[in-house]
């Protein structure tokens, strides 16, 4: 089956950096997404990466690894609007679903 | 707006009723996409339609559970005889393609909130 691991929180503070990181274990990878769920509401999608390497929007970067089944979030320059879920998520097998980590709650504090 | 539309956004119900849960997906997509999401968890996949077709429904309850998407209308998630473990949030999400599993981006509604006395 497919699994998703990330941690359950992360706290840092307005301006830092913080890296929310992401294990998968799945057959037929197409690629890992992030989305971002305030207080319960619509997931956002955020990025998606298909190919190793680091994709930049803005204040939002996304790193995969494929070889490692690895990826990571990565938000600069915090803001307390950025307390959030976060979630990565990847296709199933059969490639007819996102699947979803458990979600990790980002909390920012001034 | 032209977002995915859920409703109702809260319904309560009471053991061994019914609840409808009801999603229009964004415009001009036809690919649907059912989520339950429970207190501090992540989102679990119950259901992918296309109009008229169920193509993935391995995330759904074998009893009880249903799901559609008429060639005209809303996408219906239907629970029937609801029992306190149904209480949830049900996302629904859209793409416009086939392949939005794939590529990673899918568009999601509010939620609806159902709560089972």
């Amino acid at each position: 089956g497919q699994s998703l691991e990330q941690p359950s929180e992360v706290t840092a503070v307005e301006g830092a950096i913080v890296q929310i990181n992401c294990t998968y274990q799945t057959s037929g990878f197409y690629g890992l997404s992030w989305y971002q769920q305030h207080d319960g509401g619509a997931p956002t999608f955020l990025s998606y990466n298909a190919l190793d390497g680091l994709e930049e929007t803005g204040r939002f970067s996304s790193f995969l690894s494929r070889s490692d089944s690895y990826g990571y979030l990565l938000l600069q320059e915090l803001q307390m609007k950025d307390s959030a879920s976060y979630f990565c998520a990847c296709s199933n097998q059969a490639g007819t679903a996102l699947i979803f980590g458990k979600g990790t709650t980002l909390s920012v504090s001034s | 707006n032209a977002g995915v539309m859920q409703n109702p956004r809260h319904l309560v119900r009471r053991r061994g009723q019914e609840a409808r849960l009801r999603c229009s997906p964004m415009k001009g997509h036809s690919h649907v996409y059912w989520y339950r999401q429970l207190p501090e968890e992540g989102l679990k996949f119950m259901v992918y339609l296309q109009k008229e077709n169920i193509i993935d429904e391995s995330g759904m309850p074998k009893e009880r559970f249903s799901a559609e998407f008429p060639k005209e209308g809303p996408s219906i998630l239907r629970i029937q005889q609801v029992v306190r473990g149904d209480s949830a949030a049900y996302f629904c999400a859209s793409s416009n393609q086939g392949q939005g599993a794939n590529t990673g981006e899918l568009f999601f509604g509010e939620g609806s909130r159902l709560t089972v006395l």
